[in-house]
Order: structure tokens, then C-alpha cells, then sequence
């Protein structure tokens, strides 16, 4: 069963533009939403993270939203860059227990 | 942030010969480290669970014996893989946990071929 579930699968976006990744979530009991980014090649580095007692939080041009009512919570990018392109991962957990992984979306900006 | 190191990059062997793949905490001391194996354009899938000084805790369907995992001091994680077969040909990927903190690091992961 698919603790995560993230979507779209792929997203190409001109430079500028605005991906909106999203990803939903059953577990009330999860208290820590991370993104991680992925190049080919490499192992995920975590991107920003939030809990849910907030409803957004931002760092430089990456955002989440979070929608605790709902179960869900989005990566924004703003003014995206090709160097942007990469692999990103949302991912929940309870502390001190093991995170769940969405399935990842694929990043295309496109210069 | 904190660093997290994991050797080799990549590694080629011949089927029946068993590799080693070493995880390091460099900054900071892990209790916890997590190994994953992860196939081209799929998400992370967790093999097991390992905590310094006790035995690793293995996800449903992750041969034990195949895959050892050593975590015998607070900054090092091993993960053998025995008798590799080219069916174990993946991309290993390795995390700490910060302490009691909530924050995951990953190391920059090993990519296996098995001949």
C-alpha cells in the first residue's frame, strides 16, 4: 500500500515558469513532510522539509504548501531554472520512525 | 547540512563474488541508517533498518542473508552484498538520521553491476 502518493509523474515547464508538484497522504499520525531533489547518478538531498502545524513555509525560491484537512501538501518552484531539473521525492514520517517515499516526479525546465 | 558518505560509486563484479558498499557519517553521529535500492526513474525502496550496535532490521522480501548490513559503530554502515547475481545489478543508496532528529541525509549512492 502506497503510504505517498505523489503526482504528476513528469512535468516540463518553460524557465520562469512554476512546477507544482503535488502528493497526498492517509496517516494522520505523520508529523514531518520533507522534499528531496535527485539528480541521475546521485542519492537525494534534502530540499526543505515542514510540519504540520504550518500551512507554508519558504525557502528561497521552493515552497510547500500544506493542507492538514486534506492530507496533502505541494512543492512550488518558483521561477524555475533549468539547473532545476531533476528527479523530486516527497516523503512523510513520524519522528523517530521510517520515512515513506512518493514516486517521484520528473522536472523538465526547458531554457 | 550534514554529510553523509558512501563508497564505492559504482562497482562491476562477476556473479558469485560478494561487494561491500560503506556508508559514513562524517559530522555527526547516526543511530540510525537506512539502506534503499532504487531501479532507473523509480522512488526509493527501503531494504532495512540499521541500528548501531544491534541487529538490521529487514523490510518484507529483503534476503537477510544476501544482504548483510553491519552498523558497528555510530558514524559507519555496511551493507555486503553475498553472492551477487545479475538480478542484484541496482542503484544502493544509503541515509542517516541526525540524532533524535527528524532530518534524513543521503549518501550520494552505489551503482552495482553484476556481470
Amino acid at each position: 500500500q502506497q503510504q505517498v502518493k505523489q503526482s504528476p509523474q513528469s512535468l516540463i515547464v518553460q524557465k520562469g515558469g512554476i512546477p507544482i508538484i503535488n502528493c497526498a497522504y492517509e496517516n494522520t499520525a505523520f508529523d514531518y513532510f520533507p522534499w528531496y531533489q535527485q539528480f541521475p547518478g546521485k542519492g537525494p538531498a534534502l530540499l526543505i522539509a515542514i510540519r504540520p502545524d504550518v500551512s507554508e513555509k519558504k525557502e528561497g525560491r521552493f515552497t510547500i504548501s500544506f493542507n492538514k484537512s486534506a492530507k496533502q501538501f505541494s512543492l512550488h518552484i518558483m521561477d524555475s531554472q533549468p539547473g532545476d531539473s531533476a528527479t523530486y521525492f516527497c516523503a512523510a514520517s513520524t519522528t523517530g520512525n521510517q520515512f515513506y517515499f512518493g514516486t517521484g516526479t520528473s522536472l523538465t525546465v526547458i531554457p | 547540512g550534514a554529510v553523509v558518505s558512501q563508497h564505492p560509486s559504482w562497482v562491476i563484479c562477476k556473479s558469485g563474488t560478494s561487494v561491500k558498499i560503506e556508508c559514513r557519517s562524517l559530522d555527526f553521529q547516526a543511530t540510525t541508517m537506512f539502506w534503499y535500492r532504487q531501479f532507473p526513474k523509480q522512488s526509493l525502496m527501503l531494504m532495512a533498518t540499521s541500528n548501531e550496535g544491534s541487529k538490521a532490521t529487514y523490510e518484507q522480501g529483503v534476503e537477510k542473508d544476501k544482504f548483510l548490513i553491519n552498523h558497528a559503530s555510530l558514524t559507519l554502515s555496511t551493507l555486503t552484498v553475498t553472492s551477487a547475481h545479475p538480478e542484484d545489478s541496482s542503484f544502493y543508496i544509503c541515509s542517516a538520521r541526525l540524532g533524535g532528529n527528524e532530518k534524513l541525509f543521503f549518501g550520494s549512492g552505489t551503482q552495482l553491476s553484476v556481470l
